[in-house]
């Protein structure tokens, strides 16, 4: 069974901090990696994608893949109290088919 | 550029009925995969469709079913509902072929079986 796991949190920042998020995965094989962020009552919205071991940047967000660990990671700088929601991470698996999540962060950012 | 359009927004269903919720691709995309998120949990691969067949499936009882059309619209139909069935659908589209894999998620369907 291939898995996707996170700390389910809650993790609380101050407004301005940095957020850092985690996720590891069971599938070796994994290439194509993702972070959705989910509003509560909401569907999820893709923030970021990542293929490459290293580091790719999108305005405030960091996302980082170490493929050697099976780690990802996701990077919120100057966090806003409207970044508060749940990341999920998720992993598509070798068939380029089924995205597999893990349960989620919750991110609460404190004004 | 319409984003990934799903119906209804909410339904509620007896449990033994049965249900279909429809969903729309964003424009360009050709794949459609169905998800079902319960509560606090991430959302679970139910199945893919691609060119009108069903391209993989999850681990989900064949009281699931689903069908592409040809304007890659798709539909999910869940048969003899179980209180378990209660749960947020979700459909994702995406575009074969391209080099990016990303799926996007439509506004999904809120699914409560009494």
């Amino acid at each position: 069974q291939k898995e996707v796991e996170q700390n389910s949190g809650p993790l609380s920042v101050p407004e301005g901090a940095i957020a850092s998020l985690n996720c590891t995965y069971s599938d070796r094989g994994s290439q194509s990696f993702f972070w959705y962020r989910q509003y509560s009552g909401k569907s999820p919205e893709l923030i970021m994608s990542i293929y490459s071991n290293g580091d790719k940047e999108d305005g405030r967000f960091t996302a980082q893949l170490n493929k050697a660990s099976q780690y990802v990671s996701l990077l919120i700088r100057d966090s806003q109290p409207s970044d508060s929601a749940t990341y999920l991470c998720a992993v598509l698996n070798q068939a380029g088919t089924a995205l597999i999540f893990g349960k989620g962060t919750t991110l609460s950012v404190s004004s | 550029d319409a984003g990934v359009t799903q119906s209804p927004t909410h339904l509620i269903k007896t449990r033994g009925q049965q249900v279909t919720l429809r969903c729309s691709p964003k424009s360009g995309h050709d794949t459609v995969s169905w998800y079902q998120q319960a509560l606090g949990q991430g959302p679970q691969f139910i199945f893919q469709y691609y060119e009108e067949e069903e391209r993989q499936r999850g681990n989900f009882p064949d009281r699931f079913s689903g069908h592409q059309f040809p304007n890659y619209s798709s539909e999910l139909n869940v048969n003899a509902l179980l209180l378990g069935d209660s749960a947020l659908y979700l459909c994702a589209s995406s575009r074969t072929g391209g080099w990016s894999y990303e799926q996007y998620f439509g506004p999904g369907t809120r699914l409560t079986v009494t």
